[in-house]
């Protein structure tokens, strides 16, 4: 079982729709999460963290279970400019390492 | 500031040929990264380091080594390139948490 699972999809969704991915992880000790966005041949960027109160910006929110041992993603009132491949990651207890899922496709179309 | 920046952008080698790619940050981070991308896949940690003159072996360290002489530079070295290396190479400049990346090396070894 890998460490960081996510649904690699695609997803296509219309403009305007709401989309949610969802990410699970193995090691329960893990620490910190985040999800990047890695748009097609570039490199990830950090879109946010993921505190276990959840967090929300702007159309972008995501939440955290620890007991479940998931965290999720929910973007609303989808952009073409949405369209990219969006990264779990996952920090546990060694020093500075991460673990990064294999990413969710999401295509926005007209 | 230009943030992380990474040198070469593009390499062709022949297998055999060894190469140096730079890795350089302008952040002040203590935590350096290499990874490494295959089509359809997630980012592989090869080496990272958590402050100057310091290097670990990540997910994927073989035939790898790395090198940080300078806080600011992380140098991740091929000395026998394969054809099994042909990848997108990924350097990242972070807290221990949130991670900087660069643009990417796009190595090919023939």
């Amino acid at each position: 079982r890998k460490e960081v699972e996510q649904d690699p999809g695609p997803f296509n969704v219309p403009e305007g729709a709401t989309v949610a991915f969802n990410c699970t992880y193995s090691n329960s000790a893990s620490q910190s999460f985040f999800w990047y966005r890695q748009d097609c041949r570039k490199e990830p960027k950090l879109l946010m963290s993921v505190y276990s109160s959840g967090n929300e910006d702007g159309r972008f929110t995501a939440q955290l279970n620890r007991a479940s041992q998931y965290i999720s993603l929910l973007i609303r009132d989808s952009k073409l400019s949405d369209s990219a491949t969006y990264l779990c990651v996952v920090k546990g207890t060694n020093a500075g390492k991460s673990t990064f899922g294999d990413g969710t496709t999401l295509t926005v179309k007209p | 500031n230009a943030g992380v920046t990474q040198t070469p952008k593009f390499r062709v080698l022949k297998t055999g040929q060894s190469m140096t790619l730079l890795c350089a940050q302008d952040m002040n981070h203590e935590y350096m990264y290499w990874y490494r991308q295959d089509p359809g896949m997630g980012l592989r940690l090869i080496h990272y380091s958590v402050g100057e003159g310091t290097t670990a072996k990540g997910e994927v360290p073989d035939g790898y080594n790395v090198s940080r002489l300078k806080k600011q530079n992380f140098l991740l070295g091929l000395e026998s390139a394969a054809p099994s290396q042909t990848s997108v190479y990924f350097c990242a400049a972070g807290t221990g948490y949130e991670q900087y990346f660069g643009p990417g090396t796009r190595l090919t070894v023939t």
